[in-house]
């Protein structure tokens, strides 16, 4: 069936070093939003992108949608404690006739002080 | 956030038990989802609810059964669960139910079956 993957699945890393999350998915994607759930939290919506190529930030958070629009990227920039969290991707397969977003597993972040 | 209230927030249950967890929104959204997250897995859809309408039933069991009485609130009734059913359940609304449109999570229900 049509699947979402992630990578790394767990990256611990140092406070100021950079993380980034791979997203890639089987097939064709009409869109991808991403989620950020902290520990004991539930998932909240951090943006969605729609064009082939596209390219938004949110201060240090970097997100990319791949020209095929089958990868996406989440990217930041010098990591501090508040990062800590599992980051997930999202994604409606092009040839959906549902519009139904399917989760990759996550990548869980660890920021080190 | 209170956007999106999820009531109980711990639940344990024996295999014959009936409850029901409880979703209610109050962000004015027309659709509204439930989701099965458990250890090291997706996030799984396993109903969808588009202006009261069920419009997606992802091969669920029968031992879980949704109610929509309105668009305002989502039950999922539970009854004679397994053990594997034990996860985090999530609610969720959105405007409407299409694929562009944000979705708002409820803070779960942590449901142990013994």
């Amino acid at each position: 069936g049509q699947q979402v993957m992630q990578i790394p699945q767990y990256q611990h890393v140092q406070e100021g070093e950079d993380f980034t999350t791979y997203c890639n998915s089987s097939t064709t994607l009409s869109n991808i939003q991403w989620y950020k759930q902290r520990p004991g939290g539930h998932p909240v919506f951090l943006i969605q992108l729609v064009k082939s190529g596209e390219v938004k930030k949110q201060k240090r958070l970097t997100f990319q949608f791949g020209e095929a629009k089958k990868n996406s990227s989440l990217h930041i920039t010098a990591t501090q404690t508040t990062d800590v969290g599992t980051y997930f991707c999202a994604g409606v397969p092009r040839s959906s006739n549902t519009g139904k977003l399917i989760f990759g597993q996550g990548t869980t972040l660890q920021v080190k002080p | 956030e209170t956007g999106v209230t999820q009531t109980p927030r711990h639940l344990v249950m024996g295999m014959t038990n009936k409850k029901s967890l409880k979703c209610e929104q109050h962000l004015g959204h027309n659709a509204m989802y439930w989701y099965k997250q458990s250890a090291k897995k997706p996030l799984e859809l396993m109903f969808v609810y588009n202006f009261k309408e069920q419009t997606e039933n992802n091969s669920v069991p029968s031992r879980f059964s949704p109610e929509c009485p309105n668009s305002s609130h989502l039950f999922l009734h539970l009854h004679t669960l397994q053990p594997e059913d034990s996860a985090l359940y999530l609610c969720a609304s959105s405007r409407i139910s299409v694929s562009t449109d944000t979705q708002y999570f409820g803070p779960g229900t942590r449901l142990t079956v013994l």
